[in-house]
């Protein structure tokens, strides 16, 4: 089955612990990208890889990192979490360009206490 | 900011048609049309999308007026699994790159579909 599968569905940790959200397609899509969700602010794109090794920021970057080291996985890493990084993430994928789907996976809830 | 405006909110009755509008009068003629759902905290779900023509699929349908200043998704025959947030966007045109694949979610339409 096509899927996007992000790891693990639920985290609690305490600021300042590393820790690296996983993202995983199986489409052979170039194009990736993480977002957040908040409420009143709707999501927001955090970063977006357009293929192996090309990594750019989005609109909401501080904070976080990505790597895309193979084309199927982009990680999505916070070096010292914050309270204000309390929120659901969500991995997308696509083959790229304005006429291919945005393929969503179901999402992280990551609580920063 | 997202270049669509949708209605709140709109209730449907379970078995009826849901006809969902939109308006996005500034849409350039490159711009494709594209709507997702979201069921409470889960992953926005791809529904459909189109450039100019009407298009249709096992889901849904999507009715672009001829100038493409607006545009209605219909739900054919709406069941109590379809009550979600429904989201219209205008994919952004722009450099090769981040611009072409990010989608700008705006607020949506919340639809209720009552039995």
């Amino acid at each position: 089955e096509a899927q996007v599968t992000q790891n693990p569905r639920y985290l609690i940790t305490v600021t300042g612990k590393k820790l690296t959200v996983t993202c995983s397609q199986n489409m052979n899509h170039e194009y990736m990208s993480w977002y957040r969700q908040d409420p009143g602010l709707g999501l927001r794109q955090i970063y977006y890889s357009m293929n192996v090794e090309v990594t750019d920021k989005g609109d909401v970057p501080e904070g976080y990192k990505v790597s895309r080291k193979e084309k199927r996985n982009f990680p999505l890493i916070l070096e010292s979490p914050s309270p204000n990084q309390t929120s659901l993430y969500f991995c997308a994928s696509s083959f790229g360009g304005l006429n291919s789907p945005l393929h969503f996976g179901n999402g992280t809830r990551l609580t920063v206490t | 900011d997202a270049k669509t405006t949708q209605p709140p909110s709109m209730d449907c009755a379970e078995g009826r048609a849901a006809n969902l509008p939109c308006n996005h009068s500034t849409i350039s003629g490159n711009e494709y049309v594209y709507w997702y759902r979201q069921i409470h905290s889960q992953g926005p779900q791809y529904i459909i999308h189109g450039l100019k023509n009407n298009e249709t699929n096992e889901m849904a349908s999507l009715i672009i007026t001829e100038d493409r200043k607006s545009s209605t998704l219909i739900l054919p025959h709406a069941t109590l699994r379809d009550t979600a947030v429904y989201y219209c966007i205008v994919r952004v045109a722009g450099d090769y790159g981040g611009s072409q694949g990010n989608l700008i979610f705006g607020k949506g339409t919340k639809l209720s579909v009552k039995p």
